[in-house]
C-alpha cells in the first residue's frame, strides 16, 4: 500500500512561518493537495496541484514540492489557522488515493 | 449554491449492511468524479472509494469486496453500499466532489458534505 508521511504536530507563534511537510515516493510524478480541518468541521481544500491556491484561500497559504516531499507553508500564521492539516495524493498508477496521517498546527 | 448532503448513517451490528446516500445540487453532477472519505473519531481522514464520470470505480484494500460505490446521474445521487461491516468501519463518512470536471482522478476534492455517522457495534 502507498503512504504519505507527515509530522504529527507543528507549533509556531502568531506571525511566524509554519511549514508542514508531506513525503511520498510517488510525489515526484503526482500532485499533492492540502486540506485544513477545524474541529467538528468538514475539510477545506487550501492548496491544489502542488502550488495552486483555490479562490477564497488567504495568500499566506502556499505550496511547494521538491522530489518526494511536498510542503505547505503558512507565512505569518494566525490563531485562526490552528487545526489539522492533511496532504493527499495518489499512488504511481493513480488507482489509489491516500491521505497523510495529518499534522496538528498550534499557533500560540 | 454547490452542496452535498449525506444521509443513511446509523447503528449497525458487526456483519451487517448499510447504504449511504449523497444528494448533490448546484453543479452538473455527471461531469465530476465523486468520492467517499471517512474519519474515525479523533483520527485522520481515509479515502474509501471513488467513481469516475464514466462509472469506473476504485477502492482501497481495507474495503475492497465489501463496499460498492455507485452513482445515478439522472437523480444527482451518489451511494455507498457497505456490506459485512466491522467495528473498524465506525466513522463519519463524507461525500466529496472532484475539484475540476472530467479530471480523471488527479485533481483533489473541493466540495465536501457535512458527513453522516456510521457506528458498527453489537
Amino acid at each position: 500500500s502507498y503512504e504519505l508521511t507527515q509530522p504529527p504536530s507543528v507549533s509556531v507563534s502568531p506571525g511566524q512561518t509554519a511549514r508542514i511537510t508531506c513525503s511520498g515516493d510517488a510525489l515526484p510524478k503526482k500532485y499533492a493537495f492540502w486540506y485544513q480541518q477545524k474541529s467538528g468541521q468538514a475539510p477545506v481544500l487550501v492548496i491544489s496541484e502542488d502550488i495552486e491556491r483555490p479562490s477564497g484561500i488567504p495568500e499566506r497559504f502556499s505550496g511547494s514540492k521538491s522530489g518526494t516531499m511536498a510542503t505547505l507553508t503558512i507565512s505569518g500564521a494566525q490563531v485562526e489557522d490552528e487545526g489539522d492539516y492533511y496532504c493527499y495524493s495518489t499512488d504511481s498508477n493513480s488507482n489509489l488515493w491516500v491521505f497523510g496521517g495529518g499534522t496538528k498546527l498550534t499557533v500560540i | 449554491e454547490v452542496q452535498l448532503v449525506e444521509s443513511g448513517g446509523g447503528l449497525v451490528q458487526p456483519g451487517g449492511t448499510l447504504r449511504l446516500s449523497c444528494a448533490a445540487s448546484g453543479f452538473i453532477f455527471s461531469s465530476y468524479d465523486m468520492y467517499w472519505v471517512r474519519q474515525p473519531t479523533g483520527k485522520g481522514l481515509e479515502w474509501v472509494s471513488g467513481i469516475g464520470t464514466a462509472g469506473d470505480t476504485h477502492y482501497p484494500g481495507s474495503v475492497k469486496g465489501r463496499f460498492t460505490i455507485s452513482r445515478e446521474n439522472a437523480k444527482n445521487s451518489l451511494d455507498l453500499q457497505m456490506n459485512n461491516l466491522r467495528a473498524g468501519d465506525t466513522a463519519v463518512y463524507y461525500c466529496a466532489r472532484a475539484a475540476l470536471p472530467y479530471c480523471g482522478g488527479d485533481c483533489g476534492m473541493d466540495v465536501w458534505g457535512q458527513g453522516t455517522t456510521v457506528t458498527v457495534s453489537s
